[in-house]
């Protein structure tokens, strides 16, 4: 039973470049949150979506940042023109019904650190 | 938003000893308190969790209380063994949105010293 799937593991961007985040949510699941984790610091919810829906993204900075779950394939975090303040470790993790008030277990996968340079 | 404060940010214990990590929370309506382990370089893991119509819940050496009147839930390890250092997170729903993602304290970096 795989859990969640995240690639690359690790990822080095010059200013300026775009960085693609995938992450592949436990089988079954159609729920997948992103968060972002700065060095000493907690995780910081970014996005909620379901298939093909954003459902919350009151997370999500304004500008270069988006992401997708689409029908098929995994789900994309993107960040366009990333800049050094963009480094940090992404995680994304999955639940079988909506997380949070439901009490739904989320799963986290390994987590992808970017590094901008 | 739910604002989930943690404390203490970093915890030194001797092995055998026990170790309590307290977290508070801001919307009484939160109605469920997970507890994730977080070792380096690696992913967040569930541990304990606990919901809102319970007041305390224990797992071997692990357990969780949970004070919705004063709004605060604890990780209490007993026994504690070396495995046990990591950096644990204490979260609450984000019910000012759509209430499924989760807020995380900041962390609590536990060192269990032989």
């Amino acid at each position: 039973n795989a859990g969640v799937m995240q690639n690359p593991r690790h990822l080095v961007r010059r200013r300026g470049q775009e960085a693609r985040l995938r992450c592949s949510p436990v089988k079954g699941h159609s729920h997948v949150y992103w968060y972002r984790q700065l060095p000493e610091e907690g995780l910081k919810f970014m996005v909620y979506l379901q298939k093909e829906n954003i459902i919350d993204e009151s997370g999500m900075p304004k500008e270069r940042f988006s992401a997708e779950f689409p029908k098929e394939g995994p789900s994309i975090l993107r960040i366009q023109q990333v800049v050094r303040g963009d480094s940090a470790a992404y995680f994304c993790a999955s639940s079988l019904q909506g997380g949070g008030r439901t009490g739904t277990e989320a799963f986290f996968g390994q987590g992808t650190r970017l590094t901008v340079v | 938003g739910e604002n989930v404060e943690q404390h203490p940010s970093t915890l030194s214990v001797q092995e055998g000893d026990s170790a309590v990590i307290k977290c508070t929370y801001s919307d009484s309506a939160s109605n469920y308190f997970p507890w994730y382990k977080q070792e380096l370089g690696k992913r967040p893991q569930l541990i304990i969790d606990i919901r809102s119509n319970v007041g305390e819940k224990k797992d071997q050496r692990i357990a969780v209380t949970l004070n919705k009147t004063a709004k605060h839930f604890s990780l209490h390890i007993t026994e504690t063994q070396p495995e046990d250092s990591a950096v644990y997170f204490c979260a609450a729903p984000n019910l000012s949105n759509s209430g499924y993602a989760l807020n995380f304290g900041k962390g609590t970096s536990l060192l269990v010293t032989p």
